[in-house]
């Protein structure tokens, strides 16, 4: 079964710092991987996915296959950042989606 | 939003009594899930739906049952409530039909048992 790991459950920078979410994931296929936000008082919503190659509200994630990494990062974190981050890894099947245990960022003025 | 809406918003109720959250769609999409959200474990899927009538477990489906009768609802019920299913209940449905398709969600259900 796949498996992915959030290791940090708190993470708190200062506006300007640069911001880094560890997503690890376990499965034996090639999964495709996202990341969830939920800011408050809002729904959970999708963030970016690895195959767009994006970068969203500044943040960029990249795919490290030797790692089985899907880290994001964002070099200038601000206020608004502050929330809920989920890492996910959808299984080649296409139709569930793993979710991590979450990261609650802060960034703090 | 994808025009989910989820129902009820909040509940409580005692142990050992039948629960049904119901989650509605209005985007005809094929998918439906139901989460739930509790500190330290992240989303966690409980069951999800492929089509009408046609569920599947998830991690986590021990003391739920679902039921989708209509594309556009999809019903999860607590037979006997718990405490330990005192949590925040989300519904999704997928926005393409396989691979690389966004989920959306519901706002959440929050449910506590007494």
């Amino acid at each position: 079964a796949q498996r992915v790991t959030q290791p940090e459950k708190l993470l708190s920078v200062f506006k300007g710092a640069p911001v880094e979410l560890k997503c690890n994931y376990s499965y034996s296929g090639s999964p495709e991987l996202f990341w969830y936000v939920q800011y408050s008082r809002q729904r959970l919503q999708l963030l970016l996915r690895h195959i767009s190659r994006e970068s969203i509200k500044g943040f960029t994630a990249d795919l490290n296959k030797g790692e089985t990494s899907f880290h994001l990062k964002k070099p200038f974190a601000q206020e608004e950042d502050s929330a809920m981050y989920y890492c996910a890894c959808q299984e080649t099947s296409g139709s569930r989606l793993t979710f991590g245990e979450g990261t609650q960022l802060t960034v703090n003025p | 939003d994808a025009g989910i809406t989820q129902s009820p918003r909040h509940k409580v109720t005692e142990t050992g009594t039948p629960v049904t959250l119901r989650c509605h769609q209005t985007e005809n999409h094929r998918y439906m899930y139901w989460y739930r959200q509790d500190p330290g474990h992240g989303l966690r899927l409980i069951h999800y739906s492929y089509g009408v009538k046609d569920t599947d477990k998830g991690e986590v489906s021990d003391g739920y049952s679902v039921s989708r009768s209509k594309t556009e609802d999809f019903l999860l019920t607590l037979e006997s409530a718990t405490s330990s299913q005192t949590s925040v209940y989300f519904c999704a449905t997928l926005g393409t039909s396989g691979f690389n398709g966004e989920l959306f969600f519901g706002e959440g259900s929050r449910l506590t048992v007494l």
